[in-house]
């Protein structure tokens, strides 16, 4: 099955820092992409939608210059957590669907970055 | 989004079935009914979807309502590896539709 990987899996660091998250689609190509956080034992929250080419689309309260979105591929999407502070620590994953597909059918997700900001 | 309602948790026993419901009476007729499942510290992963017909595949098989407000999904024999937190979500069938997660089933298989 189509494969999505993420990078980091995991990652410290300081309050103030930027930190930068990959999502690859390993063997398929993905127009559209989606942002996920999770906290703990909480469901996950869609953050933004992904779109190769231009600009990402938001959620409602989620800041789109703290959460900076590029997707620059048909392969990859980064979302880049700008001064982060503890409260942005959390569980981030992305997925991807086939590029094309009109049944709304599966999405492949990410291993997940966990973020922890000191 | 249309909204789905599950059980906040269910207990099955090893290799017994386990039936998930999930309610969803404002399901518009372009929504598909997809259900994913969550392991502690990983990434969702599919399991079935589909549109009004019933489904099966290799892991489990979804029974879809005939006026499709209510789905089950079927897990057949429980194993230890199925205890999961189980997401029913429905998907608008537009190409690059949004999936929007509700709190799911925290299922737990007892040995």
């Amino acid at each position: 099955g189509a494969v999505v990987s993420q990078h980091p899996s995991r990652v410290i660091c300081k309050s103030g820092t930027s930190v930068k998250i990959e999502c690859r689609s390993l063997d398929f190509q993905a127009t559209t992409m989606f942002w996920y956080r999770q906290f703990p034992k909480k469901s996950l929250m869609l953050m933004a939608t992904s779109n190769e080419g231009s600009k990402a689309t938001y959620e409602q309260g989620v800041e789109k210059d703290k959460f900076l979105i590029n997707h620059a591929s048909l392969t990859l999407s980064t979302l880049t957590v700008t001064s982060a502070h503890p409260e942005d620590s959390s569980f981030y994953i992305c997925s991807a669907g086939l590029a094309g597909s009109r049944d709304g059918g599966e999405l492949f997700f990410g291993e997940g970055s966990r973020l922890t900001v000191l | 989004d249309a909204k789905t309602t599950q059980p906040n948790s269910m207990e099955s026993n090893e290799e017994e079935p386990v039936h998930l419901p999930c309610n969803h009476s404002t399901i518009s007729g372009t929504d598909y009914i997809h259900w994913y499942r969550q392991l502690p510290s990983q990434g969702p992963e599919y399991v079935i979807h589909g549109l009004t017909s019933n489904v099966n595949n290799r892991m489990a098989s979804l029974a879809i309502a005939e006026d499709r407000k209510s789905s089950t999904l079927i897990l057949h024999r429980a194993t230890l590896r199925d205890a999961a937190v189980y997401y029913c979500i429905l998907r608008d069938g537009t190409s690059g539709s949004r999936l929007t997660f509700g709190e799911g089933t925290q299922l737990t298989v007892n040995p």
